[in-house]
């Protein structure tokens, strides 16, 4: 299995509740990235990772959101108190370049739906 | 500001038709690669395609080819002899090396039979 996996593929969650999305990029894939997206639109950008350290998080919505990548392979976002308006596909994305690299090639995988009644 | 604007919501066409998907994007940078990718209904992005800003060379691979044009600022999508396979949706995206990548809003296309 060579591509980015995502666990679970689907979570549903009442409003109020914690989420952990997991993503497994490519071994030894320095960049990680990840993206939101809502319904008919496309992805948007949530934060990036060169390998442990998070040196982009302006994409992310709200201080419920947080992301980790303690060793640098498995990334982990999580959502606190989720609302309805988090329902969204949430993508991963690992690249072996560095971001601002413009020949930056991003493997995506299938992602997480999320769903918040 | 990075924009991607792709004008087309969604397209259907009949199979063997040929058809054209639109993406227009705005950058103040001169240096920026543009993207396709195809998501597919099993949700996962494919790429398709990387033009860097200095390679105004159109490019065919197979039945798709990719018209890139600065001067307008555009980089379109055609796919000739559309399969019922090709249902997707289509982004067109930007990375222009001092922001995240930035994609559109995407077109769904279906292929009827």
């Amino acid at each position: 299995g060579a591509g980015v996996s995502q666990s679970p593929r689907y979570k549903v969650a009442k409003r109020g509740q914690d989420v952990a999305l997991r993503c497994d990029p490519i071994s030894g894939h320095v960049s990680l990235f990840w993206y939101q997206q809502a319904l008919g639109q496309g992805p948007e950008f949530l934060t990036y990772f060169q390998n442990e350290a998070q040196l982009d998080k302006s994409g992310l919505p709200s201080d419920r959101f947080f992301a980790e990548r303690p060793e640098g392979s498995v990334s982990t976002l999580k959502i606190q108190r989720t609302q309805q308006e988090d329902s969204a596909v949430y993508l991963c994305a690992s690249s072996s370049s560095l971001a601002g690299e413009l020949d930056n090639e991003q493997f995506f995988g299938p992602g997480t739906r999320l769903t918040v009644l | 500001a990075q924009k991607v604007t792709q004008a087309q919501t969604e397209i259907s066409v009949v199979e063997k038709e040929d058809v054209t998907l639109d993406c227009v994007y705005e950058t103040r940078d001169t240096t920026y690669y543009l993207f396709w990718y195809k998501q597919p209904p099993s949700g996962e992005l494919v790429f398709l395609i990387r033009r860097n800003s200095f390679d105004e060379q159109n490019e065919i691979s197979g039945r798709y080819s990719w018209n890139f044009q600065k001067s307008t600022s555009s980089f379109n999508f055609t796919i000739t002899a559309s399969q019922v396979v090709d249902s997707a949706v289509y982004f067109c995206a930007l990375d222009s090396g001092n922001t995240p990548l930035v994609f559109g809003k995407g077109t769904r296309l279906s292929v009827i039979a």
